[in-house]
């Protein structure tokens, strides 16, 4: 089965701090995805990645950057992290970047910014 | 881009067959129909997928209407462990960055 993790299930940060989330996928999928998730706003997609150093930008990109330096591996960072940016953030991979494949998710980590 | 709608809430018996509808009249004709479901405090976790023709697996069966302008997401027997929200999303076909657009999904309860 293919596998998504991710560095923490719970994070609590102050207003400023640089915050890494981390994700690794075990599949050797070339596409890996970070989202945000708030109530009544459903899943947004944050940056994303289609091979080892390649990123695009997704829907709201401001204030979060990315690396993926390995294939498995794709990092978010918050610069500054504010207190806007307490949510859901999930991370995601897929064999490719199309309808014809899955996404496969990982368990999500709750970051609270104060 | 193409946007899903469907009910915000549903509720099921247990061990009952689960409809769950989705309408996508704007859907084209390259874009891909999947469904995932969000257990309580996980990841969304992929469900089904497909195209034009009904298509059954482990979990569930997709039935997609003639002209796709909607799906049916089927669970054949409810249990609790079915309870979740269930997404219904488009995804083209062709590759590149594609707005998808996961929405607010549908809240399945499962009455024991």
């Amino acid at each position: 089965d293919v596998k998504v993790t991710q560095s923490s299930r719970y994070l609590v940060k102050r207003t400023g701090e640089k915050v890494f989330l981390e994700c690794v996928q075990d599949m050797d999928h070339e596409n890996m995805f970070w989202y945000r998730q708030d109530p009544g706003l459903g899943l947004r997609l944050i940056y994303f990645s289609y091979d080892v150093k390649m990123k695009e930008k997704g829907d709201i990109p401001e204030g979060y950057s990315v690396s993926r330096e390995k294939k498995e591996r794709f990092s978010l960072i918050l610069e500054s992290a504010s207190t806007n940016q307490t949510s859901m953030y999930l991370c995601a991979s897929s064999l490719g970047n199309n309808g014809v494949r899955e996404q496969y998710f990982g368990p999500g980590t709750r970051l609270t910014v104060t | 881009d193409a946007k899903t709608t469907q009910p915000n809430s549903m509720e099921s018996n247990e061990e009952e067959p689960v409809h769950l509808p989705c309408n996508h009249s704007t859907i084209s004709g390259t874009d891909y129909i999947h469904w995932y479901r969000q257990l309580p405090s996980q990841g969304p976790e992929y469900v089904i997928h497909g195209l034009t023709s009904n298509v059954n697996n482990r979990m569930a069966s997709l039935a997609i209407a003639e002209d796709r302008k909607s799906s049916t997401l089927i669970l054949h027997r409810a249990t609790l462990r079915d309870a979740a929200v269930y997404y219904c999303i488009l995804r083209p076909a062709s590759g590149g960055y594609q707005k998808v657009t996961f929405g607010t999904g549908t809240k399945l309860q499962v009455i024991p």
